[in-house]
């Protein structure tokens, strides 16, 4: 258990529709990432907050946008989706949002676009 | 832009044997962080490398970063099933990169 939570594990949608994906990081680390695994492929950076700002931006959609919030927690909110948006999520925290950080990632929410 | 390039992209590998992955960048590297992903799971990190040259065992692993900091390689000498998974490296030029992973696959 990396003291990350994510939720919901599971979410199955239709096209066209606005999902949220919720994490909360471990206690103390003050930086969240977020990222995109599809089926066997690697992990798609989208974007990092550190204590509320946005630090960086990787491959992310116009049609996706995060926050994190003063409780540190953050969502990922995916909209007008799409058959390939379907992957699984994932949420990692890190203390101090550092390159030489260790990240911890949660479980994952798997997403099913129908 | 800058990546890392790990390979094989597959590996499968005899029970009891011993192999290499590796990771390479065009650039040099700060660092570089691996992390191993079990079927089904999330990635959970192994190692981080900073030291030209620098070179990490665990246990059967053993991890080395190039003298130029530009390649690294992840050892596992006598191979167990409980080694099956996909390894990432992520290297870092000021912001860590994720590479796409060797997925291992162990025959017994």
């Amino acid at each position: 258990d990396s003291g990350v939570t994510q939720t919901p594990k599971h979410l199955i949608t239709a096209t066209g529709q606005r999902v949220t994906l919720r994490c909360s990081p471990r206690s103390g680390d003050l930086s969240v990432y977020w990222y995109q695994q599809s089926l066997d492929q690697g992990l798609q950076f989208l974007i990092q907050y550190y204590n509320g700002e946005e630090r960086a931006k990787g491959n992310i959609l116009e049609r996706f946008s995060a926050q994190q919030f003063p409780d540190l927690h953050s969502e990922l909110n995916l909209s007008s989706l799409e058959l390939g948006d379907s992957a699984l999520y994932f949420c990692a925290s890190s203390v101090v949002g550092a390159d030489t950080d260790t990240q911890y990632f949660g479980p994952g929410t798997r997403l099913t676009v129908l | 832009g800058q990546q890392v390039m790990q390979i094989p992209q597959y590996q499968h590998v005899q029970e009891g044997e011993d192999f290499t992955t590796y990771c390479n960048s065009s650039t040099t590297l700060s660092n570089i962080q691996w992390y191993k992903q079990r079927p089904g799971g999330h990635p959970v990190f192994l190692i981080q490398l900073v030291k030209s040259g620098e070179v990490k065992k665990q246990k059967r692993l053993t991890f080395q970063f190039g003298e130029a900091k530009k390649n690294s390689s992840l050892h596992i000498t006598a191979t167990q099933t409980t080694d099956v998974g996909t390894y990432f490296c992520a290297g870092s030029w000021g912001k860590l990169q994720f590479g796409a992973g060797t997925q291992v696959v162990v025959t017994p």
